[in-house]
C-alpha cells in the first residue's frame, strides 16, 4: 500500500513570495490533516479535511493560509504572501476517517523563508 | 485546552542502556496517546499506540505505558542501539475524537557507539 505523497519536499522562498504544497493521501483515507512542524517543536494542526469538507480550520492563519481539497482526494495548501515566521516543515497525514485509530504521515515539505 | 509536555527535551546515553521518556498531558479526557518517531528531514512514524482503556503496549524493546488519572505516558527502551538516535514524540487525541493530535515538543535522542 502507498503511503501519503508529498511534493515538494524542500522549498526555499523570499518572504512576501507565495508557496504551494501539494499531498495524496493513502487511497480511500477520507480525512486529510495539515500540521506545521517548526524547528524544536511539536505538529500542530493546521486544518482538518473530512473528504472535500474542513472540519477544523481554527489554527490556520487565513489571512495568508489557504487549503483545498477538491474532489475529496489530493490536497493543496497555500501561504501567500509569506513571513520569515512560516520556516517550518509541513506535514500532510491521513486516515480511513474522522475517528479512525491512526494517522498515516507522509515525509513532510521543509520550507526555508529568507 | 490540552497541552502535552515531554521532559527531557534532549537525552545522550551510551549504548546499552536502557531509558525512559516522559510525557505529560494536562486533561485526562483522552482518546488515546501514541508516540512517534522522527529522523531528520523525515516525516513521523508510529511506534505504539496506546487506548485510553489500556495501561501499556509493548513492540520488540519498545514498551510505553499510560496512567490517565495522572496524565502521564513513558515509552521505555530497552538495550538502546544508535540506530535508536532520533525525535521521540508523543501526541494525544481527545475524547471529542475529532481526529486532531496534540504533539508534545520532543525528545531529541543520542545514543553514542
Amino acid at each position: 500500500e502507498a503511503g501519503v505523497a508529498q511534493s515538494p519536499r524542500y522549498k526555499i522562498i523570499e518572504k512576501r513570495q507565495s508557496v504551494a504544497f501539494w499531498c495524496n493521501p493513502i487511497s480511500g483515507h477520507a480525512t486529510l490533516y495539515w500540521y506545521q512542524q517548526i524547528l524544536g517543536q511539536g505538529p500542530k494542526l493546521l486544518i482538518q479535511f473530512q473528504n472535500n469538507g474542513v472540519v477544523d480550520d481554527s489554527q490556520l492563519p487565513k489571512d495568508r493560509f489557504s487549503a483545498e481539497r477538491l474532489k475529496g482526494v489530493d490536497s493543496t495548501l497555500k501561504i501567500q504572501p509569506a513571513k520569515l515566521e512560516d520556516s517550518a516543515v509541513y506535514l500532510c497525514a491521513s486516515s480511513l476517517e474522522r475517528g479512525a485509530r491512526e494517522q498515516f504521515f507522509g515525509p513532510g515539505t521543509r520550507l526555508t523563508v529568507l | 485546552k490540552q497541552e502535552v509536555t515531554q521532559i527531557p527535551a534532549a537525552l545522550s546515553v551510551p549504548e546499552g542502556e536502557n531509558l525512559v521518556l516522559n510525557c505529560s498531558f494536562t486533561d485526562s479526557a483522552i482518546y488515546n496517546l501514541q508516540w512517534f518517531r522522527q529522523d531528520p528531514g523525515k516525516g513521523l512514524t508510529s511506534l505504539l499506540l496506546i487506548q485510553s482503556s489500556q495501561r501499556e503496549q509493548t513492540s520488540g524493546r519498545l514498551n510505553a505505558s499510560l496512567d490517565k488519572s495522572s496524565g502521564r505516558s513513558t515509552l521505555y527502551i530497552a538495550a538502546s542501539q544508535p540506530g535508536d538516535s532520533a525525535t521521540y514524540l508523543c501526541a494525544v487525541k481527545d475524547s471529542s475524537n475529532t481526529g486532531k493530535l496534540i504533539f508534545g515538543q520532543g525528545t531529541t535522542l543520542q545514543v553514542k557507539p
